[in-house]
């Protein structure tokens, strides 16, 4: 069974620095891979996704993933922090082999921005 | 922008009523999905839908039922509310899948559900 690991339940980031976000996946081939954002009181907003190709994804808002085929890791990256962006990340990963298409979620990491 | 939309927001309910959260999509999508959320864990697949009159069972087990009468309409019933139904239900959808592999799953801005 698929799983998705994200280590850190909180990260504290000051305005403008950088941010890196860990996502680690369990899965028997390369599954399809995805960080969402969900800001309090609203639904989840895909930031970007992998499928296939370049490993290193651009998404919206400033953010980009790297898929580490390695490492089995898909962690997003930001090179500057606004207040805007606390919030719960979710990474998730999908199976490209079809069926149901329900996503495998991790726990989710709480961004904490400090003036 | 994604236009799903989930009713309703909140609810606290006692234990033994019936309750439907209603979810609806404006897009079009054939496809749609029930998930859970425990406070501070993963959101869980519990129902999924191909097209009217289709519905399928996800990953984790619900105790809650759906329907799929319309293609823009997906709404949750839990025929007797529980207090360990207490959770977050959202709702998403996209289009069928297709030859070009799996496509985006927009989210509604789900329903808070406690059951006293």
């Amino acid at each position: 069974a698929q799983s998705v690991t994200q280590p850190d339940i909180h990260i504290t980031v000051s305005e403008g620095a950088s941010l890196e976000l860990r996502c680690n996946y369990s899965y028997g081939a390369t599954p399809y891979l995805f960080w969402y954002v969900q800001s309090p009181g609203q639904g989840l907003q895909l930031l970007l996704k992998y499928f296939s190709g370049d490993t290193l994804v651009q998404g919206i808002k400033g953010f980009e993933a790297e898929f580490k085929r390695s490492q089995s890791s898909f962690n997003l990256r930001k090179p500057s922090v606004h207040w805007s962006d606390a919030a719960e990340y979710f990474c998730a990963v999908g199976d490209p082999g079809g069926g149901a298409d329900g996503l495998t979620f991790g726990k989710g990491t709480h961004l904490i921005i400090q003036p | 922008e994604a236009d799903i939309y989930q009713t309703p927001r909140y609810l606290v309910i006692g234990t033994g009523k019936k309750i439907t959260l209603e979810c609806s999509q404006t897009m079009g999508h054939d496809k749609m999905y029930w998930y859970q959320q425990d406070p501070g864990m993963e959101l869980h697949l519990i129902h999924y839908s191909y097209g009217v009159n289709s519905t399928e069972k996800g990953d984790l087990s619900s105790e809650s039922t759906v329907s799929r009468i319309r293609t823009e309409h997906f709404p949750l019933t839990l025929e007797s509310a529980r207090p360990s139904h207490t959770s977050q239900y959202l709702c998403a959808s996209s289009e069928f899948r297709g030859t070009g592999g799996m496509k985006t799953q927009y989210f509604g801005p789900g329903t808070r559900l406690l059951v006293l």
